[in-house]
């Protein structure tokens, strides 16, 4: 069965620094988003791109976010200058078509020290 | 959006059914109801989902009142593999493209 895949699982990471999440949605799938989930809470939407840009975002992502799709496979989630409260499983999602139904993968587990 | 309210946590003894219920009194004509659940350190898995008939597919059936306020998922045979947390999750079938969690059940299986 198709999958979406994530790279890497775990990532610990210095305050301050850059991280790149990586991404690889099902193939035939059009609409990308990323999820995180912080320990104990809830899944949080963060973003949902689509046609190459940013179709909908929430608070949370802010100008320390960014989404790419550098190419026809990889969906990747960009963090500029963690800061301590980004440690969170980070999901990336991906789904055919608007309303249909969305696959998430296994999730990157960010941890900021 | 409207919300949905959900037990915190149930039981379910290994091969039995387990019916985990969903109120969504706010909902709107337009919201599809939508449950998914999250096994231990996995991500959301899509479960099912329906509009105003039940549906059913390979792994679960879904209930909804005619009134549509309320909803069940039903587990037919609970096996451990069914310990996960389930979110039922109201979503429109246009104008967002979030789900937007809850806290979900907690669905613990008893060998």
């Amino acid at each position: 069965e198709p999958e979406v895949t994530q790279t890497p699982s775990h990532q610990v990471t210095q305050m301050g620094q850059e991280v790149i999440l990586r991404c690889v949605p099902i193939s035939n799938h059009l609409y990308f988003y990323w999820y995180r989930q912080i320990l104990g809470q809830k899944v949080e939407f963060l973003v949902s791109f689509y046609n190459n840009e940013i179709s909908e975002k929430s608070e949370i992502f802010d100008d320390q976010f960014s989404v790419e799709r550098p190419d026809g496979s990889n969906f990747t989630l960009k963090i500029r200058s963690t800061k301590l409260e980004d440690s969170a499983m980070y999901f990336c999602a991906s789904s055919g078509a608007y309303g249909d139904t969305i696959y998430f993968g296994e999730g990157s587990w960010l941890t900021v020290v | 959006d409207a919300k949905t309210t959900q037990p915190n946590s149930m039981e379910s003894n290994e091969e039995e059914p387990v019916h985990l219920p969903c109120n969504h009194s706010t909902i709107s004509g337009t919201d599809y109801i939508h449950w998914y659940r999250q096994l231990p350190s996995q991500g959301p898995e899509y479960v099912i989902h329906g509009l105003t008939s039940n549906v059913n597919n390979r792994m679960a059936s879904l209930a909804i009142a005619e009134d549509r306020k309320s909803s069940t998922l039903i587990l037919h045979r609970a096996t451990l593999r069914d310990a996960a947390v389930y979110y039922c999750i109201l979503k429109k079938r246009a104008g967002s493209y979030q789900l937007t969690f809850g806290k979900g059940t907690k669905l613990s299986v008893i060998p």
